[in-house]
């Protein structure tokens, strides 16, 4: 079945880059949209951005600035980096799988991996 | 806030009835589809519905979604225990490049 499982460091300092990769299995990268998405208390569930299997991406406008998502296919795996963090962007941190539907030619996320939370603090 | 617009809360007794709604505008569920995420504590969110009313397998047909306007509603009939959770509707914003947007998520509480 398809697993996704994020990792990397669980604390980072104000004004530093935020790091986390989602490792992708029972699925290849290829042929897919791939998203990370937060959650936290003060803004609910926030889409941060996605990218395609090529390298192609497209991020949410209130981050675009501070975010770089990339794919590495030889390792069936993306990374998320988000920069001059803030208490702001603790949160728990998924990342997704985007599926096509022909019917409606439209997407959702039908795989989520399990959240890695992040905690911005000196 | 979120840009999508859902009541903070809902409840219901077992057996019963409830519907979720879900407000948009003309640039996100008036000209997209909604889905909706089911969330249990202190787990992801799982794809409940799709494209306003599909379901995936394995989500039982008490079930059912849909879409009016720029509005998208959840219905949950014959509700059970095991329905309390939190419940988010998404929806593609076709502003600027385009992006996900979120409901700000529905309890529901079965009494």
């Amino acid at each position: 079945q398809v697993q996704l499982q994020e990792s990397g460091p669980g604390l980072v300092k104000p004004s530093e880059t935020l790091s986390l990769t989602c490792a992708v299995s029972g699925s290849s990268i290829s042929g897919y949209y791939w998203s990370w998405i937060r959650q936290s208390p003060e803004k609910g569930l926030e889409w941060i951005g996605y990218i395609y299997y090529s390298g192609s991406t497209n991020y949410n406008p209130s981050l675009k600035s501070r975010v770089t998502i990339s794919v590495d296919t030889s390792k069936n795996q993306f990374s998320l980096r988000l920069s001059s963090v803030t208490a702001a962007d603790t949160a728990v941190y998924y990342c997704a799988r985007s599926t096509y539907y022909y019917g409606s030619g439209t997407y959702f996320h039908d795989y989520w991996g399990q959240g890695a939370l992040v905690t911005v603090s000196s | 806030q979120s840009v999508l617009t859902q009541p903070p809360s809902a409840s219901g007794t077992p057996g019963q009835r409830v519907t979720i709604s879900c407000s948009g505008s003309s640039s996100n569920i008036g000209s997209n589809t909604v889905n909706w995420y089911q969330q249990l504590p202190g787990t992801a969110p799982k794809l409940l519905i799709y494209s306003n009313n599909q379901r995936p397998s394995g989500v039982p047909d008490r079930f059912s979604g849909s879409k009016s306007g720029a509005s998208g509603s959840l219905a949950i009939s014959g509700l059970q225990s095991e329905d309390e959770a939190d419940y988010y509707c998404a929806a593609w914003d076709d502003s600027l490049n385009g992006f996900w947007v979120f409901g700000g998520g529905t309890k529901l509480t079965v009494l």
